[in-house]
């Protein structure tokens, strides 16, 4: 089955950008029919979606975030990648992917399944 | 900006029923998806599409909905459902993904 795995620096200094990446394995991003997402976790807090790339590389974000986020695909490694610049303490947060199911028409879908995260620290 | 209202907590005895609400004013039009998560993990999806339940998932886990309110049910509650649980969906134009605060649910 479809396994994800984030990959990436803990600690990232305030001002700095915030880069991860994500494996895919048991299955091809290239093969369509998914989104691939990123979501993180403020500690002890709610989920917030960042936004997905689809693997020709078209891309949604938060519009919260839109700013400050991009989000890349590198089908020959079978990776997904997220930037996010000019980070601040309020950045310290539990970063997921996850694979996004397309939804029809307005709906959004669902995330499943997810990488076991990793805990990135906004600090100088 | 657009939110969903969860009840911060849940408490139950083993056996009985829990349920956790889900509020949100697009939800007549967007389905909703249920996701537990237990201390130090992912979370996992455990309702899609309102009410349809992912291979894998106990039978126990079941979800509805009604106008601006979705519920998660889960009979028979048993110890290792102990967790947090998220609801998702989208604004009513599909803009955006939002979850839901989360609802910790403690078995007694």
């Amino acid at each position: 089955q479809v396994q994800l795995q984030e990959s990436g620096p803990g600690l990232v200094k305030p001002s700095q950008t915030l880069s991860l990446t994500c494996t895919v394995s048991g299955g091809s991003i290239s093969s369509g029919g998914y989104y691939w997402s990123w979501i993180r976790q403020h500690p002890g807090k709610g989920l917030e979606w960042i936004g997905y790339i689809y693997y020709s590389g078209s891309t949604y974000y938060n519009p919260s975030l839109k700013s400050r986020v991009t989000i890349s695909v590198d089908t020959s490694k079978n990776q997904f990648s997220l930037k996010l610049s000019s980070v601040t303490a309020a950045d310290t947060a539990v970063y997921y992917c996850a694979r996004q199911s397309q939804g029809s028409g307005i709906h959004m879908g669902w995330f499943d399944p997810w990488g076991q995260g990793t805990l990135v620290t906004v600090s100088s | 900006s657009y939110e969903l209202t969860q009840p911060p907590s849940v408490s139950v005895s083993p056996g009985q029923t829990a349920r956790i609400t889900c509020s949100g004013d697009a939800l007549p039009k967007q389905y909703a998806y249920w996701y537990q998560q237990k201390p130090g993990q992912a979370p996992v999806l455990v309702i899609y599409k309102d009410s349809e339940r992912p291979s894998g998932i106990p039978e126990r886990f079941s979800g509805s909905s009604s106008g601006t309110t979705v519920t998660l049910t889960i009979s028979g509650v048993q110890a290792e459902d102990e967790a947090d649980y998220y609801c998702q969906s989208a604004d009513s134009s599909g803009t955006f993904v939002v979850f839901g605060g989360g609802t910790k649910l403690t078995v007694l």
